[in-house]
């Protein structure tokens, strides 16, 4: 029963241009959700998150959409960059932090 | 300076044997977790704990077994290691206890039974 879905598991972009990682999420409880990046070999490492009574918060080139009618949210980079190359994870907090699956983003220079 | 570090960082044994995984974090965080990823790359919650108190505790077997000597560590202990248990096993922390504190993950520990 997966909560929280990230359908595309990888994404190619050019540099400079704009990323777009999408999830879509069925638990109601979820009231905060919360973007992490992961390198090869490494632990994941936050990102950004927002707050299930606000539809967008931004921190500089990083910006989340959320949707609440629609259960879904996205993440917008731009400019992209080929250092943003990595596995993005989206997470709903209920009780819990619950994972998406990921999404691999490969910024090509 | 290593915020969350983890030992080992492979781990390759065989079913049946028994194994600890340490977990250290320097943060001066009073809440501490586990996870498990799988094949298909979830990372699920095993263990939370607050302050060395268990706060969550996932439908997991009981061969696994954490323990927190203090705050600033979390060991996972398991026994009688199966296949299925071969994942990459991470660990984390965090300022407070709460799923809305951003957690600081270690890079993982690779543990493969053969």
């Amino acid at each position: 029963d997966q909560q929280v879905k990230q359908n595309s598991p990888s994404l190619s972009v050019q540099e400079g241009r704009i990323s777009i990682l999408n999830c879509d999420y069925t638990n109601s409880m979820f009231d905060y959700f919360l973007w992490y990046k992961k390198y090869p070999a490494e632990g994941p490492t936050f990102l950004i998150s927002i707050s299930s009574i606000k539809d967008k918060n931004e921190d500089g080139r990083f910006t989340v959409f959320l949707n609440k009618s629609a259960k879904h949210l996205s993440l917008h980079i731009v400019p992209s960059q080929p250092g943003d190359s990595a596995v993005y994870f989206c997470a709903g907090a209920g009780n819990m932090l619950t994972f998406g699956g990921g999404t691999r983003l490969m910024v090509k220079p | 300076d290593t915020a969350v570090s983890q030992t080992p960082k492979y781990l390759v044994t065989q079913m049946g044997n028994d194994k600890s995984i340490k977990c250290e974090q320097n943060l001066g965080h009073d809440t501490m977790y586990w996870y498990k990823q799988d094949s298909k790359k979830f990372l699920k919650i095993m263990f939370s704990y607050n302050n060395k108190e268990l706060i969550i505790n996932e439908t997991v077997p009981n061969r696994f077994s954490p323990k927190s000597p203090d705050k600033a560590h979390l060991n996972l202990h398991i026994n009688s290691l199966e296949l299925g248990d071969s994942a990459v096993y991470f660990c984390a922390s965090s300022q407070d206890y709460g799923p809305r504190q951003p957690q600081h993950f270690g890079d993982g520990t690779r543990l493969s039974i053969l």
